[in-house]
């Protein structure tokens, strides 16, 4: 079974500040991680995905994620917040079982409130 | 534009009162999910469904049904059994996942349903 561990329930940054969001995860087998932004009352958007491919992922809005085997994390950053960042954030991971399949359920972290103050 | 549509926004449930919540996607998505949001929680997987006439319960299954009768359609109903009905509801579509590493495609989601007891 995988899980998902986000570091901080509430994070607080200036504008124009660099903004970190921790992400670890436990999976037994190489997983796929996704970040997904949700403002209020709103759904989930998807902001970016690990699939293998690069372990450094660069998602919209300037936000980017890099995947560190070695430390099972996968934590968030952009170099500049901007008042339109706060909102609330999701670390998710999807793994594959051991019989090489996956049915896209994703395991979801508890989820970093982003503050920003002018 | 594509998407997924959940109605009503906001529902309000009577005691004993069994209630269904309507998700609609123009995806041509053949996976569909139902999540359940409490503040502090992240989300947990309600039932999932990866084809027409098919779905599997998550975690949180008890006290809530659904159906799968059409590929855009998927329907939650809160029944009367769940004691706890109070949350903000999400669904979510993504491309079937499966063999071949499939299971990095990202979920959709839609604006939620928010659902009260009177």
């Amino acid at each position: 079974a995988q899980s998902v561990t986000q570091l901080g329930s509430h994070v607080s940054v200036s504008e124009g500040a660099l903004v970190l969001l921790r992400c670890n995860y436990s999976s037994s087998v190489p997983p796929y991680l996704f970040w997904y932004v949700q403002y209020p009352n709103q759904g989930l958007q998807l902001l970016l995905k690990y699939t293998s491919a690069a372990t450094l992922v660069k998602g919209i809005n300037g936000f980017e994620a890099e995947f560190k085997k070695s430390e099972t994390s996968f934590h968030l950053t952009k170099p500049s917040a901007h008042m339109s960042d706060a909102a609330e954030y999701f670390c998710a991971v999807s793994g594959l079982n051991a019989g090489g399949t996956s049915y896209g359920k994703l395991t979801f972290g508890q989820g970093t409130i982003l503050t920003v103050h002018p | 534009d594509g998407g997924i549509t959940q109605s009503p926004k906001y529902l309000f449930r009577k005691e004993g009162q069994n209630v269904t919540l309507s998700c609609e996607q123009n995806l041509n998505h053949d996976a569909m999910y139902w999540y359940r949001q409490d503040p502090g929680q992240g989300l947990r997987l309600i039932y999932y469904s990866q084809i027409v006439n098919d779905f599997q319960k998550g975690d949180i299954a008890e006290g809530y049904s659904v159906s799968r009768e059409k590929k855009e359609s998927f329907p939650l109903t809160v029944t009367s059994a769940q004691k706890n009905p109070t949350a903000f509801y999400l669904c979510a579509s993504s491309i079937r996942t499966g063999r071949n590493g499939v299971g990095n495609q990202p979920q959709h989601f839609g604006d939620g349903t928010r659902l009260s007891i009177l």
